[in-house]
């Protein structure tokens, strides 16, 4: 149980364009889901913290504006990296929590891996 | 706001040795305690977590992790590695009630057959 899948897996895009990058609960229903970058050789860095059907939380320096999160329901949250530059290429991993009451714990999806040329 | 420490960047052992990483965090009120394991090239998997009772924690593959509060650590020893065990180790800590976690920067493991 408490799998969560990522999709795609990689991608690779133009400067320029936007990429939208799905995260799934598929067998839980998950109230928060989080966003996490993480560069090569490096810890995993909070982007976000999106809950279905309100915005996301943005941790501090990074741009809503860029980032987009969309949790419409409480199975599927989507990051979509708008107008990719080449300094936005790393790995994207998405977790979810189920919201058990006194087990607050994260699954963590795969991970997509963007390389923007 | 919480941080963690992991003390250790690299480390590198022998198969058969024994490992103990450390891992500190700062927070001084009731925490939730985890430590990740990523192999290379795949995703984080969660090895063991502490959320209340026996400090002494056993995770998966012979893994286990001791909560000491008066020290704020939760160090992660494994009594003998095997070169599967080549990994990066990620402990990570949630104030109780909440599901956001802080992680560390991660300690890679080594292992020479």
């Amino acid at each position: 149980g408490a799998v969560v899948s990522q999709h795609p897996s990689w991608v690779i895009c133009k400067s320029g364009t936007s990429v939208k990058i799905e995260c799934r609960s598929l067998d839980f229903q998950a109230t928060t889901m989080f966003w996490y970058r993480q560069f090569p050789k490096q810890s995993l860095m909070l982007m976000a913290t999106s809950n279905e059907g309100s915005k996301a939380t943005y941790e501090q320096g990074v741009e809503k504006d860029k980032f987009l999160i969309n949790h419409a329901s409480l199975t599927l949250s989507t990051l979509t990296v708008t107008s990719a530059h080449p300094e936005d290429s790393s790995f994207y991993i998405c977790s979810a929590d189920p919201g058990l009451a006194g087990h607050n714990e994260q699954f963590f999806g795969p991970g997509t891996r963007l390389t923007v040329l | 706001a919480q941080s963690v420490s992991q003390h250790n960047h690299h480390v590198i052992l022998s198969e058969a040795a024994s490992l103990e990483l450390g891992c500190n965090y700062s927070y001084g009120g009731t925490v939730n305690l985890f430590w990740y394991v990523q192999y290379p090239g795949q995703h984080l998997q969660l090895l063991l977590k502490y959320f209340s009772g026996d400090p002494l924690v056993k995770g998966i593959k012979g893994f286990e992790a001791e909560f000491i509060k008066s020290k704020f650590s939760f160090n992660l020893r494994k009594p003998s590695v095997q070169w599967s065990d080549t990994a990066e180790y990620f402990c990570a800590v949630s104030n109780s009630g909440y599901s956001t976690l802080t992680f560390g920067k991660g300690t890679m493991l080594l292992v020479s057959p």
